[in-house]
């Protein structure tokens, strides 16, 4: 059973620029959940994904989106990149949406200089 | 206010000794989870509770739902428990919730 991957694992991107992160869910998992953590702070809920749609979103501009593929991979994409983006993005699979088990891709660290 | 606050924010300890981390939490909730993050950033979760007590191996987590608060305790700590400890909760069927944190570092 493959856990979370994420990819890349570091990117440095310019202000203005896009950037397009990968998550695969572990086996199984239909579900996916994006989260954005600052450097020293906990990490915050971006958005979900579930059965290709999104299906709950935090506090996070439309600039912020995502998509969910037939295999239930998923992508988190940020148009006009500002220097406060720089964070780690986080993933995470669970096996349906609302159910509390959940695991963790290792994250992407995205530098906006 | 932040819906979920950990104490301490940093804690430091010598090797052997019992380690609490608390998690108070304002908001209903349905599940809390006690999770684990090394420097790199990979975030491993350690227990999931919805009442009463959880444990394993030297990790025993508690949680009161009356008074919305968890601990989180570590028993006979070792330099290879330090990490970042965060505290999340589910509120609704989405939407996790974090603590900011508590960074452990365990001394030899």
């Amino acid at each position: 059973e493959t856990g979370v991957t994420q990819s890349p694992t570091h990117l440095i991107k310019t202000r203005g620029q896009q950037v397009t992160l990968r998550c695969s869910s572990q086996s199984g998992h239909n579900t996916v959940s994006w989260y954005q953590q600052a450097l020293g702070q906990g990490p915050q809920f971006i958005f979900q994904y579930y059965r290709e749609e999104e299906n709950g979103r935090g506090n996070f501009p439309p600039r912020f989106s995502g998509l969910q593929f037939p295999n239930y991979s998923s992508e988190l994409n940020v148009n006009a990149l500002e220097l406060d983006d720089s964070a780690l993005y986080l993933c995470a699979s669970s096996p349906a949406s609302g159910a509390n088990v959940l695991t963790f891709g290792a994250g992407s660290r995205l530098t906006v200089l | 206010k932040n819906e979920v606050e950990q104490s301490p924010q940093n804690l430091t300890a010598q090797e052997g000794e019992f380690i609490t981390i608390n998690c108070s939490y304002s908001v209903g909730i349905s599940a809390l989870h006690w999770l684990q993050q090394h420097p790199g950033g990979g975030i491993v979760s350690l227990f999931m509770l919805s009442s009463g007590k959880k444990k394993h191996g030297r990790l025993i987590a508690t949680i009161n739902i009356q008074e919305k608060h968890s601990s989180l305790h570590i028993t006979a700590s070792h330099p290879r428990d330090s990490a970042v400890y965060i505290c999340a909760v589910h509120q609704g069927a989405q939407k996790l919730v974090f603590g900011q944190g508590t960074r452990l570092t365990i001394n030899p």
